[in-house]
């Protein structure tokens, strides 16, 4: 079984510019899962994804946002970019129906605003 | 309350020793117990978990001990490997504010000397 793909893999931005993540989860998998990584905040959660709604979301601003089609694939969109939201972003996702457990991370999107 | 606090922050070990990292958290609704293991350039993967109903859990040379009165856990690696050496994260989930959250700790970055 394929694991979870995101692209692109490494993206360089400048600040005000808007980006958009791709997240292709484990096939069967309906939940997906964001989150932002850094050396100085580590793993925090942006939001989740189910069946194509918004199921659950961390405290992030209104500059985050995403999206979940039907066939599960989801995209997350920063608007207005911020030096600050250089990071990781990885996605992950689950075959659970209703718990954010044994959640399966892509590789991540490294990005980099300068 | 949402926090889950991890130490140490860095952790270096002999080959053939054992590593310990522990972790604590602080909302007595978290009920799932994950551990996740990341090397450089790839996505934290789930390495072992544990509910609170337990008070230790054994896969290979990975175990988790979980104190429910304390509300801390810990992971042990015992017979340390230079292949261990990577960036362990400990998690808590559970339902909390209307929403299923999963918090990370801020990470332990392992070394294993040969």
């Amino acid at each position: 079984k394929a694991g979870v793909t995101q692209t692109p893999r490494y993206l360089i931005k400048t600040r005000g510019q808007q980006v958009t993540l791709s997240c292709s989860p484990i096939s069967g998998h309906r939940s997906v899962s964001w989150y932002q990584q850094t050396p100085g905040q580590g793993l925090q959660f942006l939001f989740e994804y189910f069946s194509e709604t918004q199921r659950n979301k961390g405290n992030f601003p209104g500059r985050f946002s995403g999206r979940q089609f039907s066939n599960s694939r989801s995209e997350m969109n920063v608007s207005t970019l911020e030096l600050g939201d250089s990071a990781l972003y990885l996605c992950a996702s689950s075959g659970r129906d209703s718990s954010l457990e044994t959640q399966y991370f892509g590789p991540g999107t490294r990005l980099l605003v300068l | 309350q949402q926090q889950v606090k991890q130490s140490p922050q860095s952790l270096i070990v002999q080959k053939g020793g054992i590593s310990i990292i522990n972790c604590a958290y602080e909302n007595t609704a978290f009920d799932y117990f994950p551990w996740y293991q990341q090397f450089p350039g790839k996505g934290p993967a789930l390495l072992i978990a544990i509910r609170p109903d337990v008070s230790e859990k054994k896969e290979g040379r990975f175990t988790i001990s979980f104190n429910k009165s304390a509300k801390q856990f810990s992971l042990h690696i015992m017979d340390s490997q230079p292949g261990d050496s990577a960036t362990y994260f400990c998690a808590a989930s559970g339902f909390s504010g209307g929403y299923n959250k999963l918090i990370f700790g801020a990470g332990t970055r392992l070394a294993v000397h040969p």
